[in-house]
């Protein structure tokens, strides 16, 4: 099925604990990007990709590392988890000469 | 950066009622999107409308880019439309900013 898809749906890390997120799309999208959302705050943009080898920084990119070896898949790294990070994150892209977004179902993460 | 800025907060109806949700941006933009995320924490994309007017059944949205100001209209609400209704612009940079969304209950 064509969309974005990312995992876990659910994940539960101690401090200090690191993982990746993960986020695939299969239509062929330049561009996709990694956003948090926190009661109140909206969505928040942490980085953003336009290609393959190509990261930047969004609005909130502290604590969190990108890269993008391929077109399909855009991982969100955690080193070592913090409190603060508990959040949901949401992943989409959407093709260079459009500019509508697709959104991933988001990932809801807990750290304790 | 950009700002957005949505009102009201948060908005109940009662099922039949229309309304409208607002969304204020500070700088010139080449991207605006309205989303809606239901209560299960979907985001689905109503519209991409950065000028002009389109209409998708009982929802419609409006740009006037010369001033700012983007609106959606819901008619004839039903309890299926509730959930949070995001605003999000993209001005001369590849950066998706979000406003901090309408929460809308609708009431049967």
């Amino acid at each position: 099925n064509a969309g974005v898809t990312q995992t876990p749906k659910f994940q539960v890390l101690k401090t200090g604990q690191s993982m990746t997120l993960q986020c695939a799309q299969d239509m062929n999208h330049e561009y996709m990007s990694w956003y948090r959302q926190d009661p109140g705050m909206g969505l928040r943009l942490i980085h953003y990709s336009v290609g393959a080898g190509i990261t930047d920084q969004g609005e909130v990119p502290n604590g969190y590392n990108v890269s993008r070896s391929t077109t399909e898949d855009f991982p969100l790294r955690l080193l070592s988890a913090a409190p603060s990070q508990t959040s949901v994150y949401f992943c989409a892209s959407r093709h260079q000469g459009t500019r509508g977004y697709t959104f991933g179902s988001g990932t809801r993460l807990t750290v304790v | 950066g950009i700002q957005v800025e949505q009102s009201p907060p948060d908005l109940i109806l009662q099922e039949g009622a229309n309304s409208t949700l607002r969304c204020n941006f500070s700088d010139s933009v080449n991207n605006l999107q309205w989303f809606h995320q239901n209560p299960w924490g979907q985001l689905i994309n109503l519209f991409y409308i950065p000028s002009g007017t389109k209409q998708n059944g009982r929802l419609s949205a409006t740009t006037v880019a010369t001033e700012r100001y983007s609106l959606l209209y819901i008619s004839s609400s039903q309890t299926t439309d509730s959930g949070v209704y995001f605003c999000a612009v993209e001005g001369g940079s590849e950066k998706l900013v979000f406003g901090k969304g309408t929460k809308l209950t609708v009431n049967p």
